[in-house]
């Protein structure tokens, strides 16, 4: 079974630029979280799906946006992007949400300049 | 707002030798869960182990333990017979037993392991 993807891999975008990132989780799953990982920092949370629906959102500011669709993929929207948003952004996904092993993609890697 | 800490940015082990991560936490739930994770060049993060609080029995997988000391809320990995595979940076990661899976993360403890 395919674990994961995230699509694409690598990115580069120009400042007030808007980004989408794509999570398809692993077969059978029906949460999908994302998290943003800055350079030599630990992920930080930013949203979290289940059944299509926002099941918890991190403290982040209103550029960011998620959907899920009805085959439980996913895609992270950011608007007006800044240097800052530059990071690894990493996908979870988990069988219900509740469950406590979440499984991650390799990440897409954003570069804002 | 629940925190995580891990004081080690770097720790450095020769291979077969044992290395410990510290890591600790602040909640005030009763609930929750711990784990460590290890994130490899590849960057994809893989669940090493897990810790319910309401065990009282230290999680093993093989060469992996952690002790867990809920009233000091410190959760330490204690890896054995280090291999060169084992070189990481190795996250600690909190989740509260009633939210949605949100996981908080500490900083990251870059392992380097030395033949």
């Amino acid at each position: 079974d395919a674990g994961v993807t995230q699509s694409p891999t690598h990115l580069i975008k120009t400042r007030g630029q808007q980004v989408t990132l794509r999570c398809s989780p692993i077969s059978g799953h029906k949460s999908v979280s994302w998290y943003q990982q800055v350079l030599g920092q630990g992920p930080q949370f930013i949203f979290q799906y289940y059944e299509k629906e926002e099941r918890g959102r991190g403290n982040f500011p209103d550029r960011f946006s998620a959907r899920q669709f009805p085959n439980y993929s996913s895609e992270l929207n950011v608007n007006a992007l800044l240097l800052g948003d530059s990071a690894l952004y990493l996908c979870a996904s988990s069988a219900t949400g509740w469950d406590t092993e979440a499984f991650f993609g390799q990440g897409t890697r954003l570069t804002v300049v | 707002a629940q925190t995580v800490t891990q004081s080690q940015p770097e720790m450095s082990v020769q291979e077969a030798e044992t290395v410990t991560l510290s890591c600790t936490y602040d909640t005030s739930e009763s609930d929750y869960y711990l784990f460590w994770y290890k994130q490899p060049p590849s960057r994809q993060m893989i669940l090493v182990i897990r810790q319910e609080a309401y065990k009282q029995q230290n999680a093993t997988e093989n060469r992996f333990s952690v002790n867990f000391q809920k009233a000091a809320k410190s959760f330490s990995l204690k890896i054995s017979d280090s291999q060169l595979g084992d070189a990481a940076m190795y996250f600690c990661a909190y989740r509260s037993a009633g939210s949605y899976g949100k996981l908080t993360f500490g900083q990251g403890t870059i392992l380097t392991v030395h033949p």
